[in-house]
């Protein structure tokens, strides 16, 4: 199986200020069909995974533009330009290339 | 509007059975693989099968295997997710989901808690 891994796992964070998350695979996200399928989740407290970014790089619908993804074949990231208070949870990157699917630990996010 | 409404779950012994269930609509529910995902508690999460628009095909993670079995109904728009043979490491809340990986396509249910113990 591909193993995510993220880091940090932990990352305080004061409102207004950036913040940034780095994922890495075990293996190439790149799919036969050329595509790199890398997906980051937000989790908020109580609450089901709520997709933020897919395909490395886009944003699902409704997601605000402070947040930002970029990388390529073994190594993502996910940014967040100014961190709201409503952005506290955990966040999972997950890759959608390989079978079984599989979700890094987990990052975080707190405000400080 | 998509919605993912999960009924099910609840307290089972080990090597008992649950099934969930998951209705959804706002969408052509028909046309769409429909996805089983899990969380132990407060732990990560593991997505645990999907299936194919008609039914006729499935996939599960190994841990699973042979013990799960997901279906679906598509005139009434459900999709269950059968548990047999259930240990303490199912426990968790499990989510029937809608992830599409090349489109804007991301719908989750609210969860629902299964608890295997004795």
């Amino acid at each position: 199986d591909v193993v995510m891994t993220q880091s940090p796992l932990s990352l305080p964070v004061t409102p207004g200020q950036p913040a940034s998350i780095s994922c890495r695979s075990s293996q190439s996200l790149v799919h036969s069909d050329g595509n790199t399928y890398l997906n980051w989740f937000h989790q908020g407290p109580g609450q089901s995974p709520r997709r933020l970014i897919y395909m490395v790089s886009n944003r699902d619908s409704g997601v605000p533009d402070r947040f930002s993804a970029s990388g390529s074949g073994t190594d993502f990231s996910l940014k967040i330009s100014r961190v709201e208070a409503e952005d506290v949870g955990v966040y999972y990157c997950m890759q959608h290339t390989h079978w079984p699917h599989t979700f890094g630990p987990g990052t975080k996010l707190e405000i400080k | 509007e998509v919605h993912l409404v999960q009924f099910g779950g609840g307290l089972v012994q080990p090597g008992g059975s649950l099934r969930l269930s998951c209705a959804a609509s706002g969408f052509n529910f028909n046309m769409y693989w429909m996805n089983w995902v899990r969380q132990a508690p407060g732990k990560g999460l593991e997505w645990v099968a999907n299936i194919h628009p008609d039914g006729t095909e499935t996939i599960y993670v190994d841990s699973v295997k042979g013990r799960f079995t997901v279906s679906r109904d598509n005139a009434k728009k459900s999709v269950d997710l059968q548990m047999n043979s259930l240990s303490a490491e199912d426990t968790g809340i499990y989510y029937c989901a809608r992830v599409y990986r090349e489109v804007d396509i991301s719908d989750w249910g609210q969860g629902a808690l299964v608890t295997v113990s004795s």
